[in-house]
């Protein structure tokens, strides 16, 4: 059972450079969610995705676009990369009402733009 | 902003030894209280989601224990084992679809 698939694992992108990070769950969940982390920092949300068809901003969404492109897919995209967006990128999944269930993440994608 | 504090920030036991850290919460508007476990190079995996005031939940040697009127939980784990080496995230859920994460407590167990 793969749970929460995020491609790729690394990317180096030069400042400028446009990039999308992708994710993918197969428990049929409604909602999932692109985080950030950074160290000495919690992990961060940036959009998240509540059921298919909406898209929310998070904490921190300025530099970045998303698309729930199903139930299965939502994608992060980053059109033009700043030394700021270095860190490393989590997607998560969730039934509409997590209280009972928790989060599911994906392994991370560790982002360096340089 | 919600703040979500977590103490202590790194703790290094031996094995054997029993602990347990802290998350503080506000205790306005709350939902849920979730704990993950997040080994290095892994992604954070669910222990526990607490909802009521006065839960108690238990895996294993670890369990956790959760007042939502004075906004903390605790997490404890028994006779700590160097597999639990880890940072022990808590989440605070406020019911609108969002998790706001502390920074975590990183354990090291020596053997």
């Amino acid at each position: 059972n793969a749970g929460v698939t995020q491609t790729p694992k690394f990317q180096v992108l030069k400042t400028g450079q446009s990039m999308t990070l992708q994710c993918a769950q197969d428990m049929n969940h409604n909602s999932m969610y692109w985080y950030r982390q950074d160290p000495g920092m919690g992990l961060r949300l940036i959009y998240y995705s509540a059921s298919e068809g909406t898209t929310d901003k998070g904490e921190v969404p300025n530099g970045y676009n998303v698309s729930r492109l199903n139930k299965r897919e939502f994608s992060l995209r980053l059109e033009s990369a700043a030394p700021s967006q270095t860190s490393v990128y989590f997607c998560a999944s969730s039934e509409l009402a997590p209280a009972n269930y928790g989060y599911t993440f994906g392994s991370g994608t560790r982002l360096t733009v340089v | 902003i919600l703040n979500v504090e977590q103490s202590p920030q790194s703790l290094h036991v031996q094995e054997g030894d029993s602990t347990n850290f802290t998350c503080s919460f506000p205790s306005s508007n709350f939902y849920a209280l979730h704990w993950y476990r997040w080994e290095t190079a892994k992604s954070p995996e669910a222990l526990f989601v607490m909802t009521l005031n006065g839960d108690e939940k238990k895996k294993g040697r670890i369990s956790a224990t959760l007042n939502t009127k004075e906004g903390y939980s605790y997490l404890y784990i028994k006779g700590s084992q160097p597999e639990d080496s880890a940072t022990y995230l808590c989440a605070f859920h406020t019911g609108f679809q969002k998790l706001v994460f502390g920074t975590g407590t990183r354990l090291l167990v020596s053997p």
